[in-house]
């Protein structure tokens, strides 16, 4: 089975800085997809980026990047120029590409932005 | 605004109660999801609808009831809850269950089970 870690219960980040929020992950499997959800207090989650792991690229999006390392089974996300409207709750999650409709999520990694 | 309503934001009810969650989106996806959010802990997937029919169970108690009458609506009946059952129940959608697209999440109920 699946298994998605986050290691940061809790980060903070000045404004305006950069800060990176770790994931890793266990599978078996070769293909895949890795996403970061993002959990404001609206509680609503918004998928923040995607990565398909047949792709060597890192995922972008705007001030969001990923650094994936397939060999290490990590996905981490990487915030650039942090702004207040980040702070949020942060999910990394994992999908087979084996027609399983199921997204195994971590337990998420409180983001505060410091003014 | 993802398009995914939820309704009600909050709940209070004790465990003799019976008590329905509502989700309703409006974009045209063809499947649904119920998920269970508690404190520390991974979001768990309670049950999958694809055009209505119930694809997925996980093992989920019977003490929770789903229900979708049409692609845009669905529901979660609940009886005879357990104070563990306190949490947040998210609803999602997404075009195609097994087209790896995203999900478009509801803000969810907080329930809390007296």
């Amino acid at each position: 089975a699946q298994t998605v870690t986050q290691s940061q219960p809790e980060m903070s980040v000045q404004e305006a800085e950069t800060v990176t929020l770790s994931c890793t992950y266990d599978t078996s499997e070769s293909d895949y997809y890795l996403f970061w959800y993002k959990q404001p207090p609206s509680r609503q989650m918004i998928l923040v980026i995607r990565q398909e792991a047949y792709k060597q690229q890192n995922a972008t999006e705007n001030r969001f990047s990923v650094n994936f390392q397939k060999a290490a089974k990590s996905f981490s996300l990487k915030i650039s120029d942090s702004q207040l409207g980040d702070a949020a709750m942060y999910f990394c999650a994992y999908r087979s590409s084996e027609g399983q409709e199921k997204l195994t999520f971590g337990t998420g990694t409180r983001l505060t932005i410091i003014p | 605004e993802t398009g995914v309503t939820q309704t009600p934001r909050h709940l209070v009810m004790g465990m003799t109660n019976k008590k329905s969650l509502k989700c309703e989106q409006h974009l045209g996806h063809n499947a649904m999801y119920w998920y269970k959010q508690s404190a520390k802990k991974p979001l768990e997937l309670m049950f999958v609808y694809s055009l209505e029919e119930r694809v997925e169970n996980n093992s989920v108690p019977s003490r929770f009831s789903p229900e979708c009458p049409n692609s845009s609506h669905l529901f979660l009946h609940l009886h005879t809850l357990q104070p563990e059952d306190s949490a947040l129940y998210l609803c999602a959608s997404s075009q195609d269950p097994r087209g790896h697209e995203k999900l478009f999440f509801g803000s969810g109920t907080q329930l809390s089970v007296l």
